[in-house]
């Protein structure tokens, strides 16, 4: 079974608004990180936030990470039409850091 | 550019065929990867490789094959023993895989297989 779910599965807002979504996984992690893929493309890295960091920022990037409750949330700020994408959780599944990924969010922002 | 190039774009599959992923990478990364990707999932893994000359098993490895004769190079063959192949494949690659150290990955473009 899949170690992240990711919710929603889809986010339809308007530009400016602020999207966020969710991903849960099950066995305790040390990092997680965060991807996201532009239809038809190959993945690229946001960020990364490791387990005794509690929030992150990287530009209008916001992630949360609670161990307590094994979830992690991405928070896209202002947002715009080209911030439409995939984004995807992703969680070591090994001591050698192997990842494994949730099965993604499509955000659409529409203009 | 440095970067990862994976080739074709797109690539059809008769029955019975075997055919080739490439995917080449000049960022000097130890550690290269092989993702499937089905419509509305995540990234399930196939094959990965840590130094030239080795490489293990991922998550669904029936069906498919790999080498990693050179640092830059880790070709994926999908043979005719994977009923299903129609997927997007991604290539990734990381600088190391050291016990304890975490790595991000960085991507190709993916390639397209259907079957025809």
């Amino acid at each position: 079974s899949q170690q992240g779910e990711e919710d929603p599965q889809a986010l339809s807002i308007q530009e400016g608004e602020n999207a966020t979504m969710n991903c849960s996984y099950k066995t305790s992690i040390n990092n997680l990180q965060w991807y996201r893929q532009n239809s038809g493309r190959g993945l690229v890295h946001l960020i990364l936030i490791r387990s005794n960091e509690r929030e992150k920022h990287s530009g209008r990037l916001r992630v949360t990470l609670d161990t307590s409750k094994k979830s992690s949330s991405l928070l896209i700020t202002a947002s715009r039409a080209a911030d439409t994408a995939s984004y995807f959780c992703a969680m070591p599944t090994d001591s050698w850091g192997k990842l494994q990924f949730g099965a993604g969010t499509q955000v659409v922002v529409t203009p | 550019d440095g970067g990862i190039t994976q080739s074709p774009k797109y690539l059809f599959r008769k029955e019975g065929q075997n055919v080739t992923l490439s995917c080449e990478q000049n960022l000097n990364h130890d550690a290269m990867y092989w993702y499937r990707q089905d419509p509305g999932q995540g990234l399930r893994l196939i094959y990965y490789s840590q130094i030239v000359n080795d490489f293990q098993k991922g998550d669904i490895a029936e069906g498919y094959s790999v080498s990693r004769e050179k640092k830059e190079s880790f070709p994926l063959t999908v043979t005719s023993a994977q009923k299903n192949p129609t997927a997007f494949y991604l290539c990734a690659s990381s600088p190391s895989r050291r016990q304890g150290e975490v790595e991000k990955l960085f991507f190709g473009s993916g390639t397209q297989l259907s079957v025809l």
